[in-house]
């Protein structure tokens, strides 16, 4: 059972552009939203997270919208560069008694940013 | 520096046999994770330990079995009953009950280790 529903599977934007990912949940107990980046052959790093008490949240060029009644949040890279290329997943997760979480990761996306 | 190290960085079974993934931290972290990544798939749960001598079962433990002796160390073995272990293994931490409770600890990941049938 996919808890956690992320598209596109693949985005390729030109160099300057925004780059969108989505992603919907359909748990309602997830409180809890962090992106994470990937680069071929590493681990995925923590890239930006939210919690749904806020519609927004910006940190440099990365930024997450949550829609919490719609049940989804975005991740919004602006003026994207080569260096971006990755694989990005997105997660959920509830805040556990000892704060350490169990997450639900989405599919991934697979960006390329092109000259 | 602290960190999280796996190794090998490329491993390869035969059939039948049993084998150990290693995984490291000195990151003074409680909470240790093993994820298995397959292309278009995501990363999903295999087991997970809060603290020394305890863990718990992921959504996809069946043909694995981990043991958690020490804080720093939680060794997975990938068995002769995981009749399609070919994927890429994560190994994670976090500050679990070191960190303060109710409030989200991020999850630090190690670099891998690439599983493949000979």
């Amino acid at each position: 059972q996919q808890q956690v529903k992320q598209s596109p599977q693949s985005l390729i934007v030109q160099k300057g552009g925004i780059s969108i990912i989505n992603c919907a949940y359909e748990n309602t107990a997830f409180d809890y939203f962090p992106w994470y980046q990937q680069f071929p052959g590493k681990g995925p790093a923590l890239l930006i997270a939210i919690r749904p008490d806020v519609s927004e949240k910006k940190e440099g060029r990365f930024t997450i919208s949550f829609n919490k009644s719609a049940k989804q949040f975005s991740l919004h890279i602006m003026d994207s560069q080569p260096g971006d290329s990755a694989t990005y997943f997105c997660a959920a997760s509830t805040i556990s008694n000892f704060g350490n979480e169990k997450l639900t990761f989405g599919t991934g996306t697979r960006l390329t940013i092109i000259p | 520096d602290g960190g999280i190290t796996q190794s090998p960085k490329y491993l390869f079974r035969k059939e039948g046999q049993n084998v150990t993934l290693s995984c490291e931290q000195n990151l003074n972290h409680d909470a240790m994770y093993w994820y298995r990544q397959d292309p278009g798939q995501g990363l999903r749960l295999i087991y997970y330990s809060q603290i020394v001598n305890d863990f718990q079962k992921g959504d996809i433990a069946e043909g694995y079995s981990v043991s958690r002796e020490k804080k720093e160390s939680f060794p997975l073995t990938v068995t002769s009953a995981q009749k399609n272990p070919t994927a890429f293994y994560l190994c994670a931490s976090s500050r679990g009950l070191g960190g303060q409770a109710y409030s989200n600890q991020p999850q630090h990941f190690g670099d891998g280790t690439r599983l493949s049938i000979l």
